[in-house]
């Protein structure tokens, strides 16, 4: 079966220090990536997709993230870690523009003043 | 743009009663929405796929007798939990898609539904 892999369930990471949260993809084809961010209590805010092209995507709040496709990964990262990015992070894929995303269990991330 | 508003954002209800969240795309028009339930530390489960004037799509598992979903309007899908027990307490959230370009969407998530039975 098809699916996303976020393999951390926490991340803990320093502030100013770059973070990292993982995510490894079994999906056939040419698969649409996505990374999703869920503050406390509320819905999900997309941060970012990749579908062709650049293997780095660029996303909000100074994230990116890169697609490599010889570790079937598309690990998200950001230089320098907030307190105020502690969240979930959900990466999640799909088959094709049509298709409704399919999400990873998700990575709690956990930024330290 | 593609803003989702969803209501209420908390609910307590008493076990047996019925309670129902909206779930509106405030500057699209949405033919299809989604519904999800997420519990504590875990994914999104998807529950249903809400069509427009039509009747919902329900994933494997998902009673639809307990879990109504009514989509009447472009702009409005409500869940109606039905005859609720402690065991539906979760977090709901809707989803609605909406068109990026040839063959391409987008889906803008609601900030959730907290559902608490007592």
């Amino acid at each position: 079966a098809q699916s996303v892999a976020q393999p951390e369930d926490q991340v803990n990471v320093a502030e100013g220090n770059p973070l990292t949260v993982k995510c490894t993809y079994s999906v056939s084809g040419n698969p649409y990536l996505f990374w999703y961010v869920q503050y406390p209590n509320r819905g999900l805010q997309f941060l970012l997709k990749y579908i062709t092209g650049d293997n780095l995507v660029k996303g909000s709040y100074g994230f990116e993230a890169e697609f490599n496709k010889s570790q079937t990964s598309f690990h998200l990262k950001k230089p320098s870690a907030l307190v105020s990015d502690s969240a979930l992070y959900f990466c999640a894929f799909s088959s094709g523009g049509s298709y409704i995303p399919t999400f990873g269990r998700g990575t709690s991330l956990i930024v330290h003043p | 743009g593609a803003v989702v508003s969803q209501h209420p954002s908390r609910v307590i209800c008493k076990s047996g009663t019925s309670v129902k969240i909206e779930c509106r795309s405030l500057d699209f028009q949405a033919t299809t929405m989604f519904w999800y339930r997420q519990f504590p530390k875990q994914s999104l489960m998807l529950m249903a796929t809400s069509n427009e004037g039509s009747k919902a799509t329900y994933e494997q598992g998902v009673e639809k007798d307990k879990f109504l979903i009514n989509h009447a309007s472009l702009t409005l899908s409500t869940l109606t939990v039905t005859s609720a027990h402690p065991e539906d307490s979760s977090f709901y959230i809707c989803s609605a898609r909406h068109t990026q370009g040839a063959g391409e969407y987008g889906y803008t998530f609601g900030s959730g539904t907290r559902l608490t039975v007592v």
